[in-house]
C-alpha cells in the first residue's frame, strides 16, 4: 500500500444513503482481494473477499466488484449506517502463501 | 470464538529502550503475521512465520527481530527504539490448510500501541 500521510481520504454519506468505497491496486498479479474495516484503536476486521476469478460478490448488505482490467476494487455498502462509521482498508495477495498488501485506507463517516 | 491474543496492549518506551510484543494466534492457526500502522497509515507488512520459519520479510528494521515458538505463539523483539517506532503493532494469523482451501484472509488481533518518548 502507498501511504497517503496523516490525513486519510474522507468520505461524508447520510445515514441510510447507499456507500461506495473505491480501491486501486498495482500488482497484476494479485489473485485474492480482501476489504478490511478498521474502527479506531482496534484491529482490521474482515469484511469481504473475492478471488480473481470473479468480478462480484455478495455479502449481507455489502458487495464487492472487481475490475482487473484497471486494477480496481470497490466496496459497496448499502443502507450505510452509523455503526460502519470506520477507516475501510482494501488488501491484496498474490498468493496462498504471500502476504496481504494494503492499500491506502479510506474514512467513512456516516452523518445521522 | 477465540481470536488472535496480542500483548501488552499499550507500552511507552523511551529512545534507545527495547520492547517485546507478544501475539497469540488463533488455536491451529500455524502462521503469524506482524504489521506496523503509523497514525493514519494502512498498515505495512514487517514479517512473517509459518511452522517456527521465516516466511516472508517485509520493511522490517534490523533493529527487530521476530520468532515464532513451537506453541505457535510470536514475538517482536525491538531494539534501540527511536521515535519513528512509535505506531500500532499488528498481529496476524491464518493456517497453511485454510489457505490451501482458498481462504487466504488473515485474522487480525487488537494491536500493540507502542509510544517512544
Amino acid at each position: 500500500g502507498e501511504s497517503v500521510g496523516l490525513h486519510l481520504p474522507t468520505l461524508s454519506v447520510q445515514e441510510g444513503d447507499n456507500s461506495i468505497i473505491n480501491c486501486a491496486y498495482s500488482n497484476s498479479a494479485s489473485d485474492y482481494f480482501i476489504w478490511y474495516k478498521q474502527e479506531s484503536g482496534k484491529g482490521p476486521q474482515f469484511i469481504i473477499d473475492i478471488r480473481s476469478n470473479m468480478d462480484k460478490r455478495q455479502g449481507q448488505r455489502v458487495t464487492v466488484l472487481l475490475n482487473k482490467t484497471v486494477k480496481h476494487l470497490s466496496l459497496q455498502i448499502a443502507a450505510t449506517q452509523p455503526g460502519d462509521s470506520a477507516v475501510y482498508f482494501c488488501a491484496d495477495t498474490t498468493g496462498a502463501n504471500s502476504k496481504l498488501t494494503f492499500g491506502k485506507g479510506i474514512t467513512l463517516s456516516v452523518r445521522p | 470464538a477465540a481470536g488472535v491474543i496480542q500483548s501488552p496492549r499499550h507500552l511507552i518506551k523511551e529512545k534507545r529502550e527495547t520492547a517485546t510484543l507478544k501475539c497469540y494466534p488463533i488455536p491451529r492457526h500455524d502462521t503469524v503475521y506482524w504489521y506496523q500502522q503509523g497514525p493514519g497509515q494502512d498498515p505495512q507488512f514487517l514479517i512473517s512465520f509459518y511452522e517456527k520459519m521465516q516466511s516472508d520479510k517485509g520493511s522490517i528494521p534490523d533493529r527487530f527481530s521476530a520468532q515464532q515458538f513451537s506453541d505457535y505463539h510470536s514475538e517482536l523483539n525491538m531494539s534501540s527504539l527511536e521515535l519513528g517506532d512509535s505506531a500500532l503493532y499488528f498481529c496476524a494469523s491464518s493456517s497453511v490448510r485454510d489457505r490451501t482451501l482458498g481462504n487466504e484472509k488473515l485474522f487480525f488481533g487488537s494491536g500493540t500501541q507502542l509510544s517512544v518518548l
